[in-house]
């Protein structure tokens, strides 16, 4: 099967580092998403592209996320400076949809446990 | 406001018995429907969507959830839960490609 492959699986570092997640696609899907799950706010989309294009990032705190699809096969998602408070599991998903938004199912990776000490 | 509400954050069940996981949806018009499930340290598996069309829907692992028009309502159901069935289960609905998803019900399986 298939799969959205993440990396790192953890990342323990100190606030005020710089935190690159990385995220594979299933390929030949075109629309690529960034959530974020803590206990106290469940899942949060944070940003999507489609096509490479971002198409939505109001979810994320502009001032130090930033995300980027350098090509089809990876997304990435980085944090700088990082605080404790952007601790939680962020997921990557992929999926297909067109300007008609044709809505198919989103598939998830096994997501970025992320501590910041 | 588009939401997606599970009024139950866990459920308890024991082996062999049925389950069913409640999910309502908010929104101006009817959006596209799914369950996910994640067990521990996993990202969510998609279990089932609704589209249109027969308003029960199959999914795998013997899930089958209900779309009810008029309580805006995509519940989950099981006849018979294993153990293995313990996770969290998740609700979502979009009405383009934006997933907005409910909170989540824990299920615990009592052998």
């Amino acid at each position: 099967d298939a799969r959205v492959t993440q990396t790192p699986r953890h990342k323990v570092t100190e606030m005020g580092q710089e935190v690159t997640m990385r995220c594979q696609p299933i390929l030949g899907h075109n629309t690529v998403f960034w959530y974020r799950q803590t206990m106290m706010q469940g899942l949060e989309l944070l940003a999507y592209f489609r096509n490479r294009a971002p198409l939505d990032d109001s979810g994320m705190p502009k001032d130090r996320f930033s995300a980027e699809m350098p090509d089809a096969t990876l997304a990435t998602l980085k944090i700088q400076p990082s605080e404790p408070r952007d601790s939680a599991v962020y997921f990557c998903a992929s999926g297909n949809s067109g300007q008609g938004a044709v809505v198919q199912p989103q598939h998830f990776g096994d997501g970025t446990r992320l501590s910041i000490l | 406001a588009q939401s997606v509400t599970q009024p139950d954050i866990h459920i308890t069940v024991s082996e062999g018995a049925s389950l069913e996981l409640r999910c309502n949806y908010s929104y101006g018009a009817t959006p596209y429907l799914f369950w996910y499930v994640q067990s521990p340290g996993q990202g969510l598996q998609l279990l089932l969507k609704y589209f249109s069309g027969d308003t029960l829907v199959q999914g795998i692992k013997g899930f089958e959830a209900e779309f009810k028009r008029s309580q805006s309502s995509f519940n989950l159901r099981k006849p018979s839960v294993h153990w293995s069935d313990a996770a969290e289960y998740f609700c979502a609905a979009t009405t383009g490609n934006k997933l907005t998803f409910g909170g989540g019900t824990r299920v615990l399986v009592k052998p």
